[in-house]
């Protein structure tokens, strides 16, 4: 799996949007994107994931680069709970062992008041 | 998302003893299953893969012998820590996948104490 890097803290106003950043230069065609959040002492919640094309849910919206070498993840309106460490990982997505995920040291998020 | 569900959530438990994890996927049959190790302020490192029915595939630099993994059925993955020391305390994650779904789910985690 391709290798990303973040920054290692990032600070947010409540009610504001978090923008996350993530590259992964050396992404393979088909590798994903895919964002975990891990809040402390909890096990990580799976967030979003993409491709190419620009993804949004309920939670957040994944914006990714033409030439897809990085990409942003977006909560539009950060809240105290959304304070917590944030995980890019690239990986191939399909079933079975693919799940393995290889977590790097992601960026911690606080949302302050 | 699916529910993957890890129990004990914490558990302390002499020097010497073993110590046994569950995890469990409660609405969908999980495939394979990983089993994350992590140490205070730092990420989460991959310990093992099982695949239901079959040996579970470890990482280098973990003992197989000292962690015990069974996934005896589609649901069920059990994570055992033989004779713990201290330096076994930490916090185990299970997550778990299926050939129906794009991504892992992960359970809340175990915090292991061994004093």
């Amino acid at each position: 799996d391709a290798k990303t890097t973040q920054p290692t803290s990032m600070d947010c106003a409540e009610g504001r949007a978090a923008n996350l950043p993530c590259n992964h230069s050396t992404i393979s065609g088909n590798e994903y994107v895919y964002w975990y959040r891990q809040i402390h002492s909890q096990g990580p919640q799976y967030i979003i994931h993409g491709l190419k094309n620009n993804e949004t849910n309920e939670m957040a919206s994944l914006i990714i680069t033409e030439d897809r070498k990085s990409s942003t993840l977006i909560l539009p309106h950060a809240t105290l709970r959304d304070t917590a460490v944030y995980y890019c990982i690239v990986r191939v997505s399909s079933g079975g062992s693919n799940y393995k995920l290889t977590f790097g040291k992601g960026t911690l998020l606080t949302v302050n008041p | 998302g699916a529910v993957v569900s890890q129990h004990p959530s914490w558990v302390i438990c002499k020097s010497g003893t073993s110590v046994k994890i569950e995890c469990r996927s409660l609405d969908f049959q999980a495939t394979t299953m990983f089993w994350y190790r992590q140490f205070p302020k730092q990420s989460l490192m991959l310990m093992a893969t099982s695949n239901e029915g079959s040996k579970a595939t470890y990482e280098q630099g973990v003992e197989k012998d000292k962690f015990l993994i069974n996934h005896a059925s589609l649901t069920l993955s059990t994570l055992t820590v033989t004779s713990a020391h201290p330096e076994d305390s930490s916090f185990y994650i299970c997550s778990a996948g299926s050939w129906a779904n794009t991504e892992a789910f992960f359970g809340q985690g175990t915090r292991l104490t061994v004093v």
